[in-house]
């Protein structure tokens, strides 16, 4: 089953502008981590916030959890053709059977 | 550093066939995860291995599908007999250890006619 539900499905932007994806799910969780998706390179992890936190940073990723209301953000600034792709939002849970759960993405187009 | 790596990268059968996939994870890494991606949603976890040894495989339809993990290091999923639905992308992926960062390798792109 899918924890975690993207929003919006589908994103198109200009280059340089800035994209912000959001993620909801429904248990409680250990961490949350964003992946990204293209026929490029696969799917590749990009940064992962623990259930602790509030704000990460990495280069021009920015993420935000609240888990009083179960969603996270992913915001990308200035943003590139080369960040088209497919935007993941997985949900860490469990102890000794710890495991991941992916959402059904958002597809972000980033057009020159 | 290599990568997991994944074979085939493409396999066309019929139904009631049965196709197997092999991955070989990034060295020293003790957990190896398979994933199904059906067009237009997220992975889906199959399997997970902690070294030879199956932590998770509760989403695994276990009528069909098998997977093992000899030795601790490569692994093979089958599947037997495939049906229509079987249609995906198969992605492997192995980390450190339980928890750590999950790498990914380029997948298998399977159709059942």
């Amino acid at each position: 089953s899918q924890q975690g539900e993207e929003d919006p499905q589908a994103l198109s932007i200009q280059e340089g502008e800035n994209a912000t994806m959001n993620c909801s799910y429904k248990t409680s969780i250990n961490n949350l981590q964003w992946y990204r998706q293209n026929s490029g390179r696969g799917l590749v992890h990009l940064i992962l916030i623990r259930s602790n936190e509030r704000e990460k940073h990495s280069g021009r990723l920015r993420v935000t959890l609240d888990t009083s209301k179960k969603s996270s953000s992913l915001l990308i600034t200035a943003s590139r053709a080369a960040d088209t792709a497919s935007y993941f939002c997985a949900t860490a849970s469990g102890g000794s059977n710890y495991k991941l759960t992916f959402g059904k993405g958002t597809l972000l187009t980033v057009n020159p | 550093e290599a990568g997991v790596a994944q074979s085939p990268r493409y396999k066309i059968i019929e139904k009631r066939q049965s196709v197997a996939f092999w991955c070989n994870p990034i060295s020293g890494h003790a957990t190896l995860y398979w994933y199904q991606q059906i067009l237009g949603q997220g992975p889906k976890l199959l399997i997970q291995f902690q070294n030879n040894g199956v932590v998770d495989d509760s989403q695994l339809p276990k009528d069909r599908f098998s997977a093992e993990r000899l030795k601790g290091v490569d692994s093979t999923l089958k599947i037997q007999p495939a049906k229509l639905e079987d249609s995906a992308v198969y992605l492997c992926a192995s980390s450190l250890q339980l928890g750590d960062t999950q790498y990914f390798g380029p997948g298998t792109r399977l159709t059942v006619l």
